[in-house]
């Protein structure tokens, strides 16, 4: 089985605070992702990585930065929490080396719950 | 850009009723499509996708889904719901040759026992 692990199931941060929200796949997948999801509006998806060290701009990257140092381990990282920050953040990986990795399903680990007072 | 539409918000049934659930996207070109579902307190889980093929999808749980071209539509349907089918479904689609989903604003099913 897949296994997505997310550092923090729930987190409380100050406004101000850097956050930084840890994710971990253990299927050798070339690519991973960072969603907000939020009540009305699904998954937002904020940056992906389809390699080490490298990153790309999701739909709402503003805000937020990512890390990929190890191909099994992407973060999520507010420099300066804001309370509009609050959400559910999703971590996602998918596609393998060598496949169509857009024939890939992405395959979502258990969420951080992150409130920002 | 690409968009994905769901027609419902929340949707409430009766065991045994019948479910469809719409989905719409606006892209053109060639896409692979999903649905996925979130239990309560659960991860984000794969229900059925479409890559190529038959139109007529088949997933987990007796659910499937139809892919009509023509009407950019991609909707979900189970013939008789459960009270466990109670959950958050949601549409995504990818172009083909992309790696990012864009996913639809969810559906809140819940299903009276």
């Amino acid at each position: 089985d897949v296994k997505v692990t997310q550092s923090s199931r729930y987190l409380v941060k100050r406004t101000g605070e850097k956050v930084f929200l840890e994710c971990v796949q253990d299927m050798d997948h070339e690519n991973m992702f960072w969603y907000r999801q939020d009540p009305g509006l699904g998954l937002r998806l904020i940056y992906f990585s389809y390699d080490v060290k490298m990153k790309e701009k999701g739909d709402i990257p503003e805000g937020y930065s990512v890390s990929r140092e190890k191909k099994e381990r992407f973060s999520l990282i507010l420099e300066s929490a804001s309370t509009n920050q609050t959400s559910m953040y999703l971590c996602a990986s998918g596609g393998l080396a060598g496949g169509p990795s857009s024939y890939n399903e992405q395959f979502f680990g258990p969420g951080t719950r992150l409130t920002v007072l | 850009a690409q968009s994905v539409s769901q027609h419902n918000h929340h949707v409430i049934l009766s065991e045994a009723a019948s479910l469809e659930l719409g989905c719409n996207y606006s892209y053109g070109g060639t896409v692979n499509l999903f649905w996925y579902v979130q239990y309560p307190g659960q991860h984000l889980q794969l229900l059925l996708k479409y890559f190529s093929g038959d139109p007529l999808v088949k997933g987990i749980k007796g659910f499937e889904a139809e892919f009509i071209k023509s009407k950019f539509s991609f909707n979900l349907r189970k013939p008789s719901v459960q009270w466990s089918d109670t959950a958050e479904y949601f549409c995504a689609v990818n172009e083909r040759y992309g790696n990012k989903l864009v996913f639809g604003a969810g559906t809140i099913l819940r299903v009276k026992s």
